[in-house]
C-alpha cells in the first residue's frame, strides 16, 4: 500500500531557510501536497505539485519533487517564528468510489523556528 | 465564508460508550471526507461521501465505526463500544467537486479521549 515517511522534528533560527522532507512510496501519485497545522486548527493546504512537474515556487514556498527517487521537499526562505506548526506531506492515493482521491499522510514534521 | 466546522471540539468517553461526531461542511461542497489521527501520527482516511452516491467506507477501521450523511450536509461519525486505540483527533474535510485534487478543506477536528 501506499507509505509517506518524513522526518519528526526540525530546528532554524528566524531568516534561515527550512528544508522539510518526504519520501513516498506510491509511484501511480498524481498530485502531491504540504500541508501546515498550527495548534488547536484544522489543516491549510499550502502547496501542491503535479507529478509531472519537478519544482514548484509559491512566495517563500518553493516545491522540489524527484519522481524517480520518489522524494518531495518544501523549503520555506526567510523562515518566521509564525511558520513553528506541523508540516505534512500527502500524496493522493487510490481514487474512491464515487470519485474523489484519499489522501495519504505523512506524519507530520514538527518546525520550531527560533529567535 | 465559513469554513468546515465539527463538533465537539474535545469529547472525553469511557470505553464501552458511543459517541457521536459531527461534521458541517462548506456550504456547495457534495464531497465530505473523515479522518482520523492518531497522536504522533499522520491522518488515515476512514470514509468518503460524494453527492448521493454509495460512499467509500474502505477505511473504517472496523464495524463499530460508521458514519452518515444527510444529502449534501452534515455528516456524523459513529463509533460504538469505543476503545481506548480509538483515541485520536478526528478531522473532516470537504471538497466542492469530487475530482477536485486539491481542494479538500479541513475543519479543526474532535479530538476524542477514551478513558
Amino acid at each position: 500500500g501506499e507509505d509517506v515517511e518524513q522526518s519528526l522534528f526540525l530546528s532554524v533560527r528566524e531568516g534561515d531557510s527550512s528544508v522539510i522532507n518526504c519520501t513516498y512510496t506510491d509511484s501511480s501519485s498524481t498530485y502531491l501536497y504540504w500541508y501546515k497545522q498550527e495548534p488547536g486548527a484544522g489543516l491549510q493546504l499550502l502547496t501542491y505539485i503535479f507529478s509531472n512537474m519537478d519544482m514548484k515556487q509559491d512566495q517563500r514556498l518553493t516545491v522540489l519533487l524527484n519522481k524517480k527517487d520518489k522524494h518531495l521537499s518544501l523549503r520555506i526562505a526567510d523562515t518566521q517564528t509564525g511558520d513553528s506548526a506541523i508540516y505534512f506531506c500527502a500524496e493522493s492515493g487510490a481514487g474512491l468510489t464515487g470519485g474523489g482521491n484519499k489522501l495519504t499522510f505523512g506524519t507530520g514534521t514538527q518546525l520550531k523556528v527560533e529567535l | 465564508g465559513a469554513g468546515v466546522s465539527q463538533s465537539p471540539s474535545n469529547k472525553v468517553t469511557e470505553k464501552g460508550k458511543d459517541v457521536e461526531l459531527r461534521c458541517d461542511p462548506i456550504s456547495g461542497h457534495t464531497a465530505l471526507y473523515w479522518y482520523r489521527q492518531r497522536l504522533g501520527q499522520g491522518l488515515e482516511f476512514l470514509i468518503y461521501f460524494q453527492g448521493n452516491s454509495a460512499p467509500d467506507k474502505s477505511g473504517l477501521p472496523s464495524d463499530r465505526f460508521s458514519a452518515e450523511r444527510t444529502g449534501e450536509s452534515v455528516s456524523t461519525l459513529t463509533i460504538q463500544r469505543t476503545q481506548q486505540e480509538d483515541s485520536a483527533v478526528y478531522l473532516c474535510a470537504s471538497s466542492s467537486r469530487p475530482e477536485s485534487l486539491y481542494e479538500q478543506y479541513f475543519g479543526p477536528g474532535t479530538r476524542l479521549t477514551v478513558t
